[in-house]
């Protein structure tokens, strides 16, 4: 059962506001959210994380409704730069008490001019 | 170092051949994430070690892969008698924390790995 589910591809312009939902019905109490950017050729970068309500950067927005079921990552004003794959995360425990990253396939967000 | 540092950046190999790949992770992180990346796909995890001790190497596809972090800084993953299906990138990171909450992790470029 896939811990998170989010949409597989994105368009969007340059200048506009970009919203990029994340389901995890099976969020657990302790679990924080967390969404990585990629960009080819590099490894993921971390953007914004969260625990509830919401939560802003310099970066992007997290956006978390009470039931945390769900989470929004709200990137404003893209650019072409930031075109790349964005990837949410919900903690998983790994053997030993550490939290572990489990990445899934990521929304693909393409930026156009 | 500023970041994760991660070699080499590529490396083709003929399959049946051995390889090592290094990271040095930034100074003082106690979490280190090896990571198994195909093209297209996201990012699965491999092992994980806190400081030099391995405590989840359940995503090693096989006995073929072995990782290493024997002084809790550098660590090596060794892939012994290569298969093309290993071509892939392979990802370290590393991250300050090693309990449960959040975590941000650091991610190097990756070490292109390719089996011909």
């Amino acid at each position: 059962l896939a811990k998170t589910t989010q949409p597989i591809s994105m368009d969007s312009y340059e200048g506009q506001e970009v919203n990029i939902t994340c389901s995890h019905n099976n969020i657990a109490t302790n679990d924080y959210i967390t969404w990585y950017q990629q960009f080819p050729s590099q490894g993921p970068r971390f953007i914004i994380q969260g625990y509830k309500t919401k939560v802003t950067n310099e970066v992007a927005s997290l956006f978390i409704p009470a039931d945390r079921k769900s989470s929004t990552l709200s990137l404003p004003r893209v650019s072409l730069s930031d075109t790349a794959v964005y990837y949410c995360l919900v903690g998983d425990i790994g053997a030993g008490g550490y939290n572990k990253l489990i990445f899934g396939a990521g929304t693909r967000l393409a930026v156009h001019p | 170092g500023a970041g994760v540092s991660q070699s080499p950046r590529y490396k083709v190999a003929k399959r049946g051949q051995d390889v090592a790949l290094r990271c040095d992770p930034i100074s003082g992180h106690v979490s280190l994430f090896w990571y198994q990346q195909a093209l297209g796909q996201g990012p699965e995890f491999l092992t994980y070690f806190q400081n030099e001790a391995q405590l989840d190497k359940s995503g090693l596809p096989s006995d073929r892969f072995f990782a290493e972090r024997p002084e809790g800084s550098v660590s090596t993953l060794k892939i012994q008698r290569t298969q093309q299906e290993d071509s892939a990138v392979y990802l370290c990171a590393s991250s300050f924390q090693a309990g449960q909450g959040g975590t941000e992790a650091f991610f190097g470029q990756g070490t292109r790995l390719t089996v011909v």
